[in-house]
């Protein structure tokens, strides 16, 4: 099983500044097959990124992903007020499809 | 557009069953695999498994056979998860989510959860 280890846990910023989120994995993900979700208290996930770089649907392009391997990221380039959520990546390399424990994104 | 909808929040006592539904519409039930995830309070997400909406066949995350079942109801656009000897442990809002079958298994849209709460 490949766990997926985000940091940091907690990420305070303001409104306007640059996000860069981690996400490393405990082994190789094929073919980037990694996807990134933001969630809202009492919300189901968001579908942010998948394929490590490709935005979904609807996902304005301050959004964007990177990385191949076992390190990615996720990064927002100017944060907007709607923006401070808690963010989690996922596996779809190999089964079981796992889950990082999260990056709460927080404005300081 | 394409929805999820689940069943309302469920209180159960410990060794009873529930059964939660999640009912889509906007898009063709069968093209897209219906999956499973548990988020238990304060805590991140688990992939449970999956069942092919074109055969109805499951498949189970470790940690997640024997009293966890994936059911269809295609006439209906309807998946079900039912979970039975439910246990305190198993209190966590669990979620439906598509997947596309031609495509990474990543998942496009959910469902709004479901609260499963086991207790005496």
């Amino acid at each position: 099983e490949i766990v997926l280890t985000q940091s940091p846990g907690t990420l305070s910023l303001s409104p306007g500044e640059r996000a860069t989120l981690s996400c490393r994995a405990s082994q190789s993900v094929s073919s980037s097959y990694l996807a990134w979700y933001q969630q809202k208290p009492g919300q189901a996930p968001r579908l942010l990124i998948y394929g490590a770089s490709s935005r979904a649907t609807g996902i304005p392009d301050r959004f964007s992903g990177s990385g191949s391997g076992t390190d990615f990221t996720l990064t927002i380039s100017r944060l907007e007020p709607e923006d401070f959520a808690v963010y989690c990546c996922q596996q779809y390399g190999s089964s079981p499809y796992t889950f990082g424990q999260g990056t709460k994104l927080e404005i300081k | 557009q394409v929805q999820l909808v689940q069943s309302g929040s469920e209180l159960k006592k410990p060794g009873a069953s529930v059964k939660v539904s999640c009912k889509a519409s906007g898009y063709s039930f069968t093209t897209y695999a219906m999956n499973w995830v548990r988020q238990a309070p304060g805590q991140g997400l688990e992939w449970m498994g999956w069942i092919n909406t074109n055969t109805g066949n499951p498949t189970y995350a470790q940690g997640f056979t024997g009293r966890f079942v994936f059911s269809l109801d295609t006439s209906v656009s309807t998946a079900y998860l039912q979970i039975s000897s439910l246990k305190a442990e198993d209190t966590a809002v669990y979620y439906c989510a598509r997947v596309p079958y031609s495509g990474g298994w990543y998942f496009d849209y959910w469902g709004q959860g479901t609260l499963v709460t086991v207790s005496s």
